[in-house]
């Protein structure tokens, strides 16, 4: 069975950073492509960011780009994002989603992790 | 970017009846869309990838349609279970863009 989890969220003040962590199961990680998704309270849902298998391939939001940095450690089946300069905006619930197979749909997702930025 | 557009945005109804949600793009993303199904405090759940191929495990009630820039979701006989929010995603370039969501509630 798949298994996407989320940690490593709390409350973080304007300006700080937190890393999030993605653990996998269930499946070939090192072969998967991953995403982040975010969903701000009450709000809809913003992708974040993608990395291929290899991580040769990266891609970012706009919202986004400059301030967090995606990363994976295939040996370890887990899957990363480190953000730097939080604003009150980016607060969310952080989910990690892997790539359907053919499709850039998000197959499989975690339970997700709330980052919460205030002062 | 692409932009996706969702409407309506809520829609109440009975168990029982039929429900179509309609997702427009911004430009064309030839088939590459795809339906989420959220309930309350979960994570989103894949049901249609492709416009219009179930996911495994996804009852058939749940059909998809459309192609270019216009698309839609039905569910044929709304379910207890159904009762969520809905959201459509183009897959066809980066960055990936949702729509605004669908309420689906009980009348």
């Amino acid at each position: 069975e798949v298994q996407l989890v989320e940690s490593g969220g709390g409350l973080v003040q304007p300006g700080g950073s937190l890393r999030l962590s993605c653990a996998a199961s269930g499946f070939i990680f090192s072969t998967y492509y991953m995403n982040w998704v975010r969903q701000a309270p009450g709000k809809g849902l913003e992708w974040v960011s993608y990395i291929s298998s290899s991580s040769s391939t990266i891609y970012y939001a706009d919202s986004v780009k400059g301030r967090f940095t995606i990363s994976r450690d295939n040996a370890k089946n887990s899957l990363y994002l480190q953000m730097n300069s939080l604003r009150d905006e980016d607060t969310a619930v952080y989910y990690c989603a892997n790539k359907l197979s053919g499709s850039y749909a998000l197959d499989s997702w975690g339970q997700g992790t709330l980052v919460t930025v205030s002062s | 970017d692409i932009q996706m557009t969702q409407s309506p945005s809520s829609v109440s109804a009975s168990v029982g009846d039929r429900v179509t949600i309609t997702c427009r793009a911004s430009q064309g993303i030839s088939s590459w869309l795809a339906w989420y199904q959220q309930k309350p405090g979960k994570a989103p759940k894949l049901l249609i990838f492709a416009t219009s191929s179930l996911q495994s495990g996804v009852p058939s009630r749940f059909s998809g349609s459309g192609s270019g820039t216009d698309f839609t979701l039905s569910i044929s006989s709304l379910q207890p279970e159904d009762f969520a929010t809905y959201y459509c995603q183009q897959a066809n370039s980066f960055p990936l863009t949702f729509g605004g969501g669908t309420k689906v509630e009980i009348k």
